[in-house]
């Protein structure tokens, strides 16, 4: 079935450091993935999202990546900020318009 | 605020209970999503709506659970009878179904709970 998850359940990063947040998913299928940042108390903010064609996007401070290889997605973040600190959910989007969450990452940004 | 709105933001009620959940898209959104997340979790999908017609019900979505959208703009989640279990944060979001964008705008979502 489709499923959609994350490796790690929380990751600490140096203010000003890179962060990297890893996503494995199932569904060979799937052709469109997106990150999602969720802030406490806030609904899902869309952060970049990548297409099965693709293997990289870069936007402002952020890359995806996408190895359909070993059905890996990561997201990048450079230079993180105090500001980042949330928990972060790839996603699968189906051709039925339904978005597939994983479980999420929450990024601690360490002084 | 032309983002999408959610009310009540919390709710609390005591098990037996219905409560209904008013969603407002962001104008000219012809698709509204509802989804449900609990501690920890990601969202899960529910249902949603193109315009006014319903389109996908997830099995997640029980009996006690009734989503309209009467006149393809706000929308309306009702729980009859309400259990302990349905304890979450139903979350809406909506898009426009053109060109080839597929970002679906989410709003502050209700935080359910149930006693």
């Amino acid at each position: 079935g489709e499923s959609v998850g994350l490796h790690l359940p929380t990751l600490s990063v140096q203010e000003g450091d890179n962060s990297i947040i890893n996503c494995a998913y199932s569904n060979s299928a799937s052709d469109y993935f997106i990150w999602y940042k969720q802030e406490s108390g806030k609904g899902p903010q869309f952060i970049i999202d990548i297409r099965s064609n693709m293997d990289k996007r870069q936007g402002q401070r952020v890359t995806v990546l996408l190895n359909k290889t070993v059905k890996h997605l990561s997201l990048q973040i450079a230079a993180t900020q105090p500001g980042d600190s949330a928990v972060y959910f790839c996603a699968e989007m189906n051709r039925d318009d339904k978005i597939i969450f994983g479980k999420g990452t929450r990024l601690h940004i360490l002084p | 605020d032309t983002g999408v709105s959610q009310d009540p933001r919390h709710k609390i009620t005591k098990r037996g209970q219905n409560v209904t959940f008013r969603c407002d898209p962001i104008s000219e959104h012809n698709r509204l999503y509802w989804y449900r997340q609990t501690l920890g979790q990601g969202p899960e999908f529910l249902t949603y709506f193109q315009n006014e017609a319903q389109l996908e019900k997830s099995r997640l979505l029980s009996d006690r659970f009734s989503a309209e959208r009467p006149k393809g703009s706000f929308s309306t989640l009702e729980i009859q009878r309400t259990e302990q279990g349905d304890s979450a944060m139903y979350l809406c979001a909506s898009r426009h179904l053109s060109g080839s964008v597929r970002e679906q705008f989410f709003g502050p979502g209700t935080r359910l709970t149930v006693l």
